[in-house]
């Protein structure tokens, strides 16, 4: 049973394109939450999603960021225009209940703006 | 608006000593209260929780205690060995959330021999 499983790895973007992050739960897991680190910091939720479904988007940027979980295939992170403040690592996490204890998260995307 | 708050970016210890990890908050309203641990590259896997009604909760070498009076919570590893060397995140609960975390900047664990 695979983990949650996120690619690329590592995404380097230039200022202005648009990088597309993409997550695949684990499997029998219908709730995927979003979360940026900068560096030296913690994590910071972005976003919560089920199925076709944005339940709380609370820490999504009013602009540029968008996120969708559809019925079939994985979560999508996607960034336009990216930022050189857009870099960071991205985390996905998934869980099968709607709680924040039960969370197993992937190994992030390290989004790099040039 | 940082509700979870770890002050010590770091700690060093030796192998076999107890390590000890510091955790405050500001909001009441959290429930739940967790230790996620972070290898570089990787990410976080989750190492033990507390419930807001319990005072303390034990998993083989790993116990958080949580003093909710002084809004403080805290991780207690003995004894401590290489494999711990790790980020360790503090993360809260809230209670009218839909499983949204809230985590502190972490705090950088070494353990030398």
């Amino acid at each position: 049973n695979a983990g949650v499983m996120q690619n690329p790895r590592h995404l380097v973007r230039r200022r202005g394109q648009e990088a597309r992050l993409r997550c695949s739960p684990m499997k029998g897991h219908s709730h995927v939450y979003w979360y940026r680190q900068l560096p030296e910091e913690g994590l910071k939720f972005m976003v919560y999603l089920q199925k076709e479904n944005i339940i709380d988007e609370s820490g999504m940027p009013k602009e540029r960021f968008s996120a969708e979980f559809p019925k079939e295939g994985p979560s999508i992170l996607r960034i336009q225009q990216v930022v050189r403040g857009d870099s960071a690592a991205y985390f996905c996490a998934s869980s099968p209940y709607t709680t924040g204890y039960g969370y197993t998260f992937g190994s992030g995307t390290r989004l790099t703006v040039v | 608006d940082q509700q979870v708050k770890q002050n010590s970016p770091s700690l060093s210890v030796q192998e076999g000593r107890i390590s000890i990890l510091n955790c405050d908050y500001t909001n009441s309203m959290f429930d739940y209260f967790l230790w996620y641990k972070k290898y570089p590259a990787e990410g976080p896997t989750f190492l033990i929780s507390i419930s807001s009604i319990k005072d303390k909760n034990e998993d083989g070498r790993f116990t958080v205690f949580l003093n909710k009076s002084a809004k403080h919570l805290s991780l207690h590893i003995v004894p401590s060995q290489p494999g711990d060397s790790a980020v360790y995140f503090c993360a809260a609960h809230p209670t009218d959330s839909w499983g949204k975390l809230q985590f502190g900047a972490g705090t950088q664990v070494v353990v030398t021999p």
